[in-house]
Order: structure tokens, then C-alpha cells, then sequence
């Protein structure tokens, strides 16, 4: 079946960085796109950016461009997300998710969890 | 961008209840609306897109509706398994925006 199953969780220090991976098995890799969202703990869904998994173009949320960097492995059909100069808001759960076709998204992987503590 | 609203944030009802859930967008989003459904320490799971095509495997009980700016998630006869957080989604243009959700709780 489809399934997205990502990286374990994470403790950073402020002002490190964080890389995600998210593993795609059950179809090809390259057919469709990947996304990144993430959840501030009890708050709502805040769609990051994505990449289009076939030619590598990537497209950025404003509030994280120059800190965000979404990446792949097409021959280990992973996908990758790189978090710069972490703060304490950056505190969250991230999933990737599968993009179709007008954008909404299915499977989402199972979330990391990425705290960032002094 | 493009804001959406979600209410009530929360809701209490009782097994076999009808629920609604209302999301409203800041602007005209077309039928470019998605329904997920979040359970505490589970990633989202999509129940349907363009606002109304339910998704395989998600029970007939649940059904959206609306275009433009104004749209509608109901669950016919509420069932305990559907507690939960639920979130919609537009994805009429960049950035893919969500609403606040609103939870879903049986009395």
C-alpha cells in the first residue's frame, strides 16, 4: 500500500538545523508531489513547501524561505526537509504528505518530532 | 494569501446526532477544498477533496458541500469513532492554506 514513513525524532539547540527524511513506498516516486507541513503542539496545520518530485522544482512558504530547503533522493524514493537556525517556535511535529492533483494530500506520513531546547 | 475559517472550534453531540462544520474562505476558492480528519497523536487523514468527492474508504455518514466561500463538512449520524479534530484546507492557490479545525467530542 502507499505509506510515507519518516525520520525518528529530534532535540536541537537553538540556532541548529534539522533534516527530516520521508521514505515513499507502494507507487512511483516520481509520479506525484511531496509536501511538508507542520503542527505547532495544540495548534493548527501550516503547509511549509513542497517538491515536485518528477523534475525537483520546489516552492517555499514567504515566512520560511532561506531557512527551509526541501530535497530528493529519487533512486531511494525519499524525500528530504533541512530546517536552518532553529528557534524555540520551531517546536513542532512535521509530516510530509503525498501531493494529488489539485493539491490536497494522501498519504501523509507518521510526523516527527522536532523540539528545540537549550 | 488566502484565510480560512473554520467554526464552531468545538463541538459536544451525541451518538446518532447530525453535525455540521462550517469553513469559510477569505476569498472565492472555487470547489478547491479539502476535509482531513485528525485524531490526538495521529497524522491527518484525508476524508474528501474538491469540496465534495469523498475519499475510498471513508464512510457515507460524512459528506461536504459549498463553493466560492462558504462550505460545509456534515456527519449524518454521528459515531464515537468520529471524534476527532477535523481541518479544511484550500488549495485554490499558493500558499496551501488550513483552517483552525474544530473538535469533534461525544457526550
Amino acid at each position: 500500500q502507499v505509506q510515507l514513513v519518516q525520520s525518528g525524532a529530534e532535540v536541537k539547540k537553538p540556532g541548529a538545523s534539522v533534516n527530516v527524511s520521508c521514505k515513499a513506498s507502494g507507487y512511483t516516486f516520481t509520479t506525484y508531489t511531496i509536501h511538508w507541513v507542520r503542527q505547532v503542539p495544540g495548534q493548527s496545520l501550516e503547509w511549509m513547501g513542497w517538491i515536485n518530485a518528477g523534475n525537483g522544482n520546489t516552492k517555499y512558504l514567504q515566512k520560511f524561505q532561506g531557512r527551509v530547503t526541501i530535497t530528493m533522493d529519487t533512486s531511494a524514493s525519499t524525500a528530504y526537509m533541512e530546517l536552518t537556525s532553529l528557534r524555540s517556535e520551531d517546536t513542532a511535529v512535521y509530516y510530509c504528505a503525498r501531493g494529488l492533483g489539485g493539491r490536497w494530500f494522501d498519504p501523509w506520513g507518521q510526523g516527527t518530532l522536532v523540539t528545540v531546547s537549550s | 494569501d488566502i484565510q480560512m475559517t473554520q467554526s464552531p472550534s468545538s463541538l459536544s453531540a451525541s451518538v446518532g446526532d447530525r453535525v455540521t462544520i462550517s469553513c469559510r474562505a477569505s476569498q472565492s476558492i472555487s470547489t478547491y477544498l479539502s476535509w482531513y480528519q485528525q485524531k490526538p497523536g495521529k497524522a491527518p487523514k484525508l476524508l474528501m477533496h474538491t469540496a465534495s468527492s469523498l475519499q475510498t474508504g471513508v464512510p457515507s455518514r460524512l459528506s461536504g458541500s459549498g463553493s466560492g466561500t462558504h462550505f460545509t463538512l456534515t456527519i449524518s449520524s454521528l459515531q464515537p469513532e468520529d471524534s476527532a479534530t477535523y481541518y479544511c484546507q484550500q488549495s485554490y492557490s499558493s500558499p496551501l492554506t488550513f483552517g483552525g479545525g474544530t473538535k469533534v467530542e461525544i457526550k
